[in-house]
């Protein structure tokens, strides 16, 4: 079955700018989870879905939303875009229930100039 | 909030030696810690997890060990080939209501030399 699948793969955007970012995630899957990926934080959490509900955010300013749709597939946004939003974003599926499997798409690399 | 460290930050290994990485975590309650391992240019791949109601879990060359009391478990990697090389991230997921975030730690980056 496919993967997980985020789009676009590769975005430039300019400071002030906003910017969208799509994930599908694993057919049957409820649960999506965005994550933030830098050399010098690592992996830091933003949010997680689970039927079109945030149930979890990380400590990220409000310039950072997302929302789920019906069929699972999540956005996120990004206002007001910063230098320091430069970063690898990442989502991940999972079915929802505690502690299961949680499965990354590939990712987007975000830049801002 | 979940704290990890992971230990070493790199390491290398001559091909067909194994590799071990360590990390620990802070809050007693988490009882979930998967390991990714991630491919330059790729999103993190699940290699294998453990739940806190096991000690040992194998899978081919792949091992995690958990010590709760001491909270902290570790990746074993044996008889390590060339494609082994990369990032790996240890995780612990909180339980509660932090039960849908996985926690990282900064990552090791293995280079099996051949």
């Amino acid at each position: 079955k496919a993967g997980v699948t985020q789009t676009p793969r590769y975005l430039i955007k300019t400071r002030g700018q906003q910017v969208t970012l799509s994930c599908s995630p694993i057919s049957g899957h409820r649960s999506v989870s965005w994550y933030q990926q830098t050399p010098g934080q690592g992996l830091q959490f933003l949010f997680e879905y689970f039927s079109e509900t945030q149930r979890n955010k990380g400590n990220f300013p409000g310039r950072f939303s997302g929302r789920q749709f019906s069929n699972s597939r999540s956005e996120m946004n990004v206002s007001t875009l910063e230098l320091g939003d430069s970063a690898l974003y990442l989502c991940a599926s999972s079915t929802g229930q505690t502690n299961t499997e949680a499965f990354f798409g590939q990712g987007t690399r975000l830049t801002v100039v | 909030g979940e704290n990890v460290e992971q230990h070493p930050s790199t390491l290398s290994v001559q091909e067909g030696d194994s590799a071990v990485i360590k990390c620990t975590y802070s809050d007693s309650a988490s009882n979930y810690f998967p390991w990714y391992k991630q491919e330059l240019g790729k999103g993190p791949q699940l290699i294998i997890d453990i739940r806190s109601n096991v000690g040992e879990k194998k899978d081919q060359r792949i091992a995690v060990t958990l010590n709760k009391t001491a909270k902290h478990f570790s990746l074993h990697i044996t008889e390590t080939q060339p494609e082994d090389s990369a990032v790996y991230f240890c995780a612990a997921s909180m339980g509660g209501g932090d039960d849908y975030k996985l926690s990282f730690g900064a990552g090791t980056t293995v280079t099996v030399r051949a």
